[in-house]
């Protein structure tokens, strides 16, 4: 079946630091990808996708690359802001965005 | 354009009793799908609907239930409550087989 690993958190940076947050995943076919955030109290809020191998998703300085050969979807951000702070989760869809196989979450903590 | 809403936010049940939860999709989406997270098991799909008609489900027990109403609101029941179902419900719509949208979510705490 399908899953995603993302790494354990959390992940405690500092103002303008560079983040990435790793993402690995198993499926079969051709599943799309997506990172969502989730801050304290809250739902999850789509950050960005990729749907087919090397798509680029991209979002308020977030990317994340569709690599195929290594089955990754890693998340990174040049410069992060103390409003980063949140939880962010991989997640897979295969055959339709309505079912999606979430990672743990990874929470990140920035300090200014 | 207004998102996905959940009522209640929060809700307190005992042991044994039954609850329904309440989603309503953003306008013109079909497609509800509702997922529980807790920290220890994290987030995991319970069904989709799309059309009145569960199209998919994930491993729950029976006393997970849901519906779909002809306006695509949707809701889900959970009977003879146990401790474990506490957790943070969440409920994402979608047009057919598109990114899905999540609401805000139902704090469900069972003593």
């Amino acid at each position: 079946g399908n899953s995603v690993t993302q790494m354990e958190g959390p992940v405690t940076l500092s103002e303008e630091a560079f983040l990435t947050i790793n993402c690995t995943y198993t499926a079969t076919g051709y599943p799309s990808l997506f990172w969502y955030v989730q801050y304290p109290g809250e739902g999850l809020q789509l950050l960005l996708k990729a749907t087919k191998a090397d798509d680029k998703g991209s979002n308020k300085g977030f990317e994340a690359t569709y690599r195929k050969e290594t089955t990754s979807f890693h998340l990174e951000k040049g410069s992060v802001q103390v409003s980063d702070s949140a939880v962010y989760f991989c997640a897979l869809s295969g055959g339709g965005y309505s079912t999606l196989t979430f990672g743990k979450g990874t929470m990140l903590l920035v300090s200014p | 354009k207004a998102g996905v809403t959940q009522t209640p936010r929060y809700l307190i049940k005992t042991r044994g009793q039954q609850v329904t939860l309440s989603c309503s999709p953003i306008s013109g989406h079909r497609s509800v799908s509702w997922y529980q997270q807790t920290p220890g098991q994290g987030l995991q799909f319970l069904f989709e609907y799309f059309s009145e008609t569960q199209r998919n489900k994930g491993n729950f027990p029976g006393r997970f239930s849901g519906r779909q109403f002809s306006n695509s609101r949707s809701e889900m029941n959970v009977s003879t409550l146990e401790l474990g179902d506490s957790a943070l419900y969440l409920c994402a719509s979608s047009r057919d087989r598109d990114v899905a949208f999540f609401g805000q979510g139902t704090r469900l705490t069972v003593v």
